[in-house]
């Protein structure tokens, strides 16, 4: 049973490129949750995904930032026009249902804008 | 709003016992967590209370006092491999789906 699988694990995107980070969550997970962990901070929430719904994005930036889940395949996090500020590592996690507490995390991407 | 404090670093020797404090803030509870992340590594789960009083399992406890609003990690029988950040995360009331707010991580460095 894999778990939380991520990739690329790193990229490097120059300022005004594309980033887009691919999630595939745990067999029978329905519920993706993105972070956002700058260097030597702690983990900030980002977006709460469910097949094909944009739940809670409360913690997204408003411009640049997007995710979408959809019915197949893995969830994506797109950062348009990357900036140097973007540099950060981005974990995603999963939950197969809201009854379940713990969140599993995936390796991470490590993004850095040059 | 949410707040959750905890010391930025610790050390400790090899064998000792080292106790990680974790306190907050938040607009409801619905449950602490703990988590190890070492360097360049996914956060992996430790332990999850939500009921006042002592959680055991193996080397690692895990306390919660929710009406002062505070936990704690404790390590003991420290090995070299229990160098890592510790993650203190709350699960607000209110928050729809379970998303977690995290404090900003203890770094322990474990010395021989």
């Amino acid at each position: 049973n894999a778990g939380v699988m991520q990739n690329p694990r790193h990229l490097v995107r120059r300022r005004g490129q594309e980033a887009r980070l691919r999630c595939s969550p745990m067999k029978g997970h329905s519920h993706v949750y993105w972070y956002r962990q700058l260097p030597e901070e702690g983990l900030k929430f980002m977006v709460y995904l469910q097949k094909e719904n944009i739940i809670d994005e409360s913690g997204m930036p408003k411009e640049r930032f997007s995710a979408e889940f959809p019915k197949e395949g893995p969830s994506i996090l797109r950062i348009q026009q990357v900036v140097r500020g973007d540099s950060a590592a981005y974990f995603c996690a999963s939950i197969p249902t809201l009854s379940q507490e713990t969140q599993y995390f995936g390796p991470g991407t490590r993004l850095l804008v040059l | 709003g949410q707040n959750i404090d905890q010391p930025t670093e610790m050390t400790a020797t090899e064998g000792a016992i080292v106790q990680i404090n974790c306190t907050y803030q938040t607009s409801g509870f619905n449950g602490l967590f703990w988590y190890q992340q070492h360097a360049g590594e996914a956060p992996t789960f430790l332990s999850y209370n939500v009921l006042d009083g002592l959680e055991e399992k193996g080397r690692f406890s895990s306390f919660l006092s929710r009406s002062k609003g505070y936990s704690y990690l404790l390590l003991k029988e420290l090995q070299m491999k229990d160098s890592a950040s510790y993650l203190c995360a709350v699960r607000p009331i209110k928050a729809a789906g379970n998303k977690l707010t995290f404090g900003g991580g203890t770094r322990v460095l474990v010395k021989p």
